[in-house]
């Protein structure tokens, strides 16, 4: 049981570049999210989907976007990669209702250069 | 104003002692609360929720809510060095326009020295 996958591990990209990140729950969860981690600033989220079809910005969605491509798996892209968007990004799914657990998947460590 | 506030610390206690790691929110509205713990290099992972006011033990941990004054607080007694890592404190609500949503504070930094 894989639980939450997240490709690839690690990214280096040029300013300006398009990149998209992959993940994949087998856990049959109804929402996922997306954040990133920076130091100091504990985990902010970018976007989550609350089922599939569904999609919200969270607390810093601007530069990116996502996509819920079924109820598996839910992408995140960055369209013209900035120096600001060095992050960690961690992919996460849950299921919906009171005190259920949010399961993370290992992280991205993106570079933008 | 983020919705989840942190003593954004960090925090070092001796081992043995009792850590205190405290969180607030915004939303009147949130439902579930949880404490995420993060070493470092690692995904977050988590080690207690609650929904009700009051308290709720698990072996050395005590998690404390109180909705009224929109407060979360986690408790570590007999704090060992294993429990140095970075504790996020997490809020939900799965209700309405907000289904789904999980914002996390910016995490306290515990340290346990020998």
């Amino acid at each position: 049981n894989a639980g939450v996958t997240q490709t690839p591990k690690f990214q280096v990209l040029k300013t300006g570049q398009s990149m998209t990140l992959q993940c994949a729950q087998d856990m049959n969860h109804n929402s996922m999210y997306w954040y990133r981690q920076d130091p100091g600033m504990g985990l902010r989220l970018i976007y989550y989907s609350a089922s599939e079809g569904t999609t919200d910005k969270g607390e810093v969605p601007n530069g990116y976007n996502v996509s819920r491509l079924n109820k598996r798996e839910f992408s995140l892209r960055l369209e013209s990669a900035a120096p600001s968007q060095t992050s960690v990004y961690f992919c996460a799914s849950r299921e919906q209702g009171y005190g259920t657990e949010a399961f993370f998947g290992q992280g991205t460590r993106l570079t933008v250069v | 104003q983020k919705e989840v506030e942190q003593n954004s610390g960090p925090l070092s206690v001796p081992e043995g002692a009792i850590a205190s790691l405290n969180c607030t929110y915004s939303d009147r509205g949130s439902q579930s609360f949880f404490w995420y713990r993060q070493y470092s290099g690692k995904s977050p992972e988590l080690i207690m929720f609650i929904y009700s006011n009051g308290d709720k033990e698990d072996g050395r941990f005590t998690a404390q809510l109180n909705k009224a004054s929109q407060y979360v607080s986690l408790l570590i007694r007999d704090s060992q060095p294993s429990d140095s890592a970075t504790y996020l404190c997490a809020v939900n609500t799965d209700r309405g326009s907000t289904l789904g949503r999980l914002y996390f504070g910016r995490g306290t930094q515990l340290t346990v020295w020998p």
